[in-house]
């Protein structure tokens, strides 16, 4: 079973620059994560989708982040236009739909550092 | 809001020994969810082991065991017989039992595991 996909693995934008992530879940896969982890820092989560819908988007800073999950599948996740403060790791997770206990899978992450 | 807290930001251990690894936590819920999470420096979050709040009995995997103390709300890992590829970022987690939350994760700081040959 393929696992989470995302890419780039790296990039290095300047600030007031815009930068897209993508993220590819695992097949069948309902729901849909995306964290922020700032360096020494645990994840945080900034949104959540099921299927095509968001279910919590409350820790997205809205005026710069953006997110989107057409047809319930792949996710793509853009900062515009992007601050210092952005820098850090964005780790995308899925899980299936069902039973609560369901564990969380997770990709490799992009590091995003901003200059 | 739940809050996760890990005191330790580093821990070491020597090759084949044992080594405890702590976490405790804030809620008001009565059921949920804890895991411990495992991230090397490919950066990709391995579950480690999960417990249910509502299960008496400690979760055990292979060298890895919890102490789950429900009232002073703790969730402590328990590493024996160490490895060196144990070495890595360990990160303790709470999961909200609203069906809602789906799989939504609230994460600690982390500890970072050093293992000594």
């Amino acid at each position: 079973e393929a696992g989470v996909a995302q890419s780039p693995r790296y990039k290095i934008i300047e600030k007031r620059q815009s930068v897209a992530f993508w993220c590819n879940p695992i097949s069948g896969h309902a729901t849909l994560y995306w964290y922020q982890q700032i360096l020494g820092q645990g994840p945080k989560l900034l949104i959540q989708f099921q299927n095509n819908g968001v279910v919590d988007d409350s820790q997205l800073p809205k005026d710069r982040f953006s997110a989107e999950r057409l047809k319930g599948v792949d996710s793509t996740l853009k900062i515009q236009p992007a601050k210092l403060e952005d820098s850090a790791v964005y780790l995308c997770a899925s899980s299936a739909r069902g039973q609560l206990n369901t564990e969380a899978f997770f990709g490799q992450g992009t590091r995003l550092t901003v200059v | 809001a739940q809050t996760v807290t890990q005191s330790q930001p580093e821990m070491s251990v020597q090759e084949a020994e044992t080594v405890t690894l702590s976490c405790t936590y804030d809620t008001s819920e009565s059921d949920y969810y804890l895991f411990w999470y495992k991230q090397p420096p490919s950066r990709q979050m391995i579950l480690v082991i999960r417990q249910e709040a509502y299960k008496q009995q400690n979760a055990t995997e292979n060298r890895f065991s919890v102490n789950f103390q429900k009232a002073a709300k703790s969730f402590s890992l328990k590493i024996s017989d160490s490895q060196l590829g144990d070495a890595a970022m360990y990160f303790c987690a709470y999961r909200s039992p609203i069906h809602n939350a789906g799989n939504m994760l609230t994460f600690g700081g982390g500890t970072r595991l050093m293992v000594k040959p």
